[in-house]
């Protein structure tokens, strides 16, 4: 089974402050994302990545930077975190082209306050 | 970036009813994908659809391509209290790269036993 792990489950911290999420898969995926979950909003791309040291800007990329140093983890930063960024953040990863699914962490709470 | 419409936003429902859900876009898709979100976990993958017309069953789920490629349907019959959760569909347009995947907003389903 495909794994998709995330480094922490619940995340409270301050405005202004640095914040990594860390992303790791263990299947050899090439593509990583990274993804912000609001209520009545869906699920809004923020970056991805199809290679080591490849990014791509998703659709709301501001406020946030990524890390792809190794295949299996993709970190998120928020540079400056501010209040409008806490969310839930979910990683995923799919293979190369050829095959959409994309498989799931369970997700990252950040509360900033 | 492209928009999902994904009705209803929410439906409360008795145990042993059946429920329906779609997407519609106002471009063309390449793909479907049906996940479904339970609480306090990332989303799973309940059905993909690769083909305008293709019906497809998971269990007492079926979904469905459109034939315009702009819209796709999931029917869960005879729902169950564990059928709970966010519905979210996804889908691929084509020309975009790498795996990505546009999101719909989600459907929150409650079922009463």
């Amino acid at each position: 089974d495909v794994k998709v792990t995330q480094s922490s489950r619940y995340l409270v911290k301050r405005t202004g402050e640095k914040v990594f999420l860390e992303c790791v898969q263990d299947m050899d995926h090439e593509n990583m994302f990274w993804y912000r979950q609001d209520p009545g909003l869906g699920l809004r791309l923020i970056y991805f990545s199809y290679d080591v040291k490849m990014k791509e800007k998703g659709d709301i990329p501001e406020g946030y930077s990524v890390s792809r140093e190794k295949k299996e983890r993709f970190s998120l930063i928020l540079e400056s975190a501010s209040t409008n960024q806490t969310s839930m953040y979910l990683c995923a990863s799919s293979v190369h082209q050829g095959q959409e699914t994309q498989y799931f962490g369970p997700g990252t709470r950040l509360l900033v306050l | 970036g492209q928009q999902l419409n994904q009705s209803p936003q929410s439906m409360f429902i008795q145990e042993g009813e059946d429920v329906s859900m779609n997407c519609t876009s106002s471009s063309i898709f390449n793909t479907w994908l049906w996940y479904k979100q339970e609480p306090g976990e990332g989303p799973v993958l309940l059905i993909a659809l690769y083909k305008a017309g293709e019906l497809t069953s998971n269990g007492r789920l079926t979904a469905q391509f459109g034939i315009t490629r702009k819209d796709s349907f999931l029917n869960i019959s005879a729902s169950i209290p564990s059928d709970v959760g966010i519905y979210f569909c996804a889908g691929r347009a084509g020309g975009t790269s790498y795996g990505k995947l546009t999101f719909g907003q989600g459907t929150i389903l409650t079922v009463h036993p």
